[in-house]
């Protein structure tokens, strides 16, 4: 069965600080999103990753897929108050998408 | 474009009673799913659909039924409500397989 695992689960960054979400996963797949969801609100995409080594970077956040260790990264860089979210990632095992439990973020100034 | 439409957006229910969660999607996407949310665990799957007429189980679908008779819409029946199905339900397109997805806005439901 499809495990994804992610930490930490919560993490609480000064403004301008950089840091790191892990994402690990327990079977073979080359296909992994990450979502965002505001509190109250629903999940928006914000990174499709398709293959090993797949990086994208959008703004302050730039995550990247390493398929052989079965792990993807959403690395922060010089967090802002608005990055404050949960983030999720979520592994594409063909007809059902598993996801992790989620990173609540919180960015203070 | 409308996107994936859920409703209602809230509901509460007595134990036993039925109900029907609606979803619509306007994007022409072959796939659609439920999931539900709880603190602390994810979305976890409830049913999926690859096409009209075509539906399978997820990873908790227990107490819940769906149909795809369009490609248009997926309800998500709950046969008798329990306690334990207070959640927040999101229901989901993509184009294929079960790729990035869209979501709708949730629907929060709360059995008594």
């Amino acid at each position: 069965e499809l495990k994804v695992e992610q930490n930490p689960l919560f993490l609480s960054m000064q403004e301008g600080k950089n840091y790191t979400i892990y994402c690990n996963y327990s079977t073979t797949s080359d296909r992994l999103y990450w979502y965002r969801q505001d509190p109250g609100k629903s999940l928006e995409s914000l990174f499709v990753l398709l293959s090993n080594g797949a990086v994208k970077q959008e703004g302050r956040l730039m995550a990247s897929l390493d398929t052989k260790a079965r792990l993807s990264t959403l690395h922060i860089t010089a967090a802002v108050h608005d990055l404050s979210a949960t983030y999720f990632c979520a592994v594409d095992a063909f007809k059902d998408m598993r996801f992790g439990a989620g990173t609540r973020l919180t960015v203070k100034p | 474009n409308a996107g994936v439409t859920q409703t209602p957006k809230f509901q509460v229910l007595k134990t036993g009673q039925s109900m029907t969660l609606q979803c619509a999607q306007d994007m022409n996407h072959e796939y659609m799913s439920w999931y539900r949310q709880d603190p602390g665990m994810g979305l976890r799957l409830i049913h999926y659909s690859v096409g009209a007429g075509i539906t399978d189980q997820g990873e908790v679908p227990n107490g819940y039924n769906v149909s795809r008779s369009t490609t248009e819409d997926f309800p998500l029946r709950l046969l008798s409500a329990a306690p334990s199905q207070t959640s927040v339900y999101f229901c989901a397109s993509s184009r294929g397989g079960a790729g990035e997805l869209f979501f709708g806005e949730g629907s929060r439901l709360t059995v008594l």
